[in-house]
């Protein structure tokens, strides 16, 4: 069985500060990781993902991601938040990349405050 | 490069009746996913069809079914419709040079009265 834990339902920012979006997994194996961000009445969008390699992934819009085996997270940041990017963030687990379902978390909104 | 496009986008139908969404993908992507979004239960995986074969199915009874064509445009049918399944269906795609993120549609929203 997979799992995703968001532990935080809402993460509130000032613009220009640096942003945490945390994410913990469960999973048998190993996990292929994504952050996903969905805006008012639209669908999911890729933001990044960890598949292999660098622990440190970059994605869009300045967002990366840091993959921590031991502690089993996955926790989005960003340098410097924009009033644009409040939004609702998910993070999600697979075990293959190609097959098989994705499992996400609950999703953390972000807000983000002129 | 069109992006993963579903109709309806919304929908009122009553209990009892049944309901067809449709998800064309990418193009080259063969794999279609199928989630339903609530406020409540957050995303929960349906279905994901690959090559017009039901591959993987999630924890749904059988009123909600789904179907994968030869051009991978999926469908999927929920029939005897309850209150409860009032949700955002999200369809999404994958496959091709990405290795293993979703492409998400807009979603068909549906409300059952």
């Amino acid at each position: 069985a997979q799992s995703v834990a968001q532990p935080e339902d809402q993460v509130n920012v000032a613009e220009g500060n640096p942003l945490t979006v945390k994410c913990t997994y469960s999973v048998s194996g190993n996990p292929y990781l994504f952050w996903y961000v969905q805006y008012p009445n639209r669908g999911l969008q890729f933001l990044l993902k960890y598949i292999t390699g660098d622990n440190l992934v970059k994605g869009s819009y300045g967002f990366e991601a840091e993959f921590n085996k031991s502690q089993t997270s996955f926790h989005l940041k960003k340098p410097s938040a924009l009033v644009s990017d409040s939004a609702l963030y998910f993070c999600a687990v697979r075990v293959n990349t190609n097959a098989g379902k994705s499992t996400f978390g609950d999703g953390t909104t972000l807000t983000v405050k002129p | 490069k069109a992006g993963v496009t579903q109709t309806p986008r919304y929908l009122i139908k009553t209990r009892g009746q049944q309901v067809t969404l449709s998800c064309s993908p990418i193009s080259g992507h063969r794999s279609v996913s199928w989630y339903q979004q609530t406020p409540g239960q957050g995303l929960q995986f349906l279905f994901e069809y690959f090559s017009e074969t039901q591959r993987n199915k999630g924890n749904f009874p059988g009123r909600f079914s789904g179907r994968q064509f030869s051009n991978s445009r999926s469908e999927m049918n929920v029939s005897t419709l309850e209150l409860g399944d009032s949700a955002l269906y999200l369809c999404a795609s994958s496959g091709g040079i990405h290795t293993g993120e979703l492409f998400f549609g807009e979603g068909s929203r549906l409300t059952v009265l």
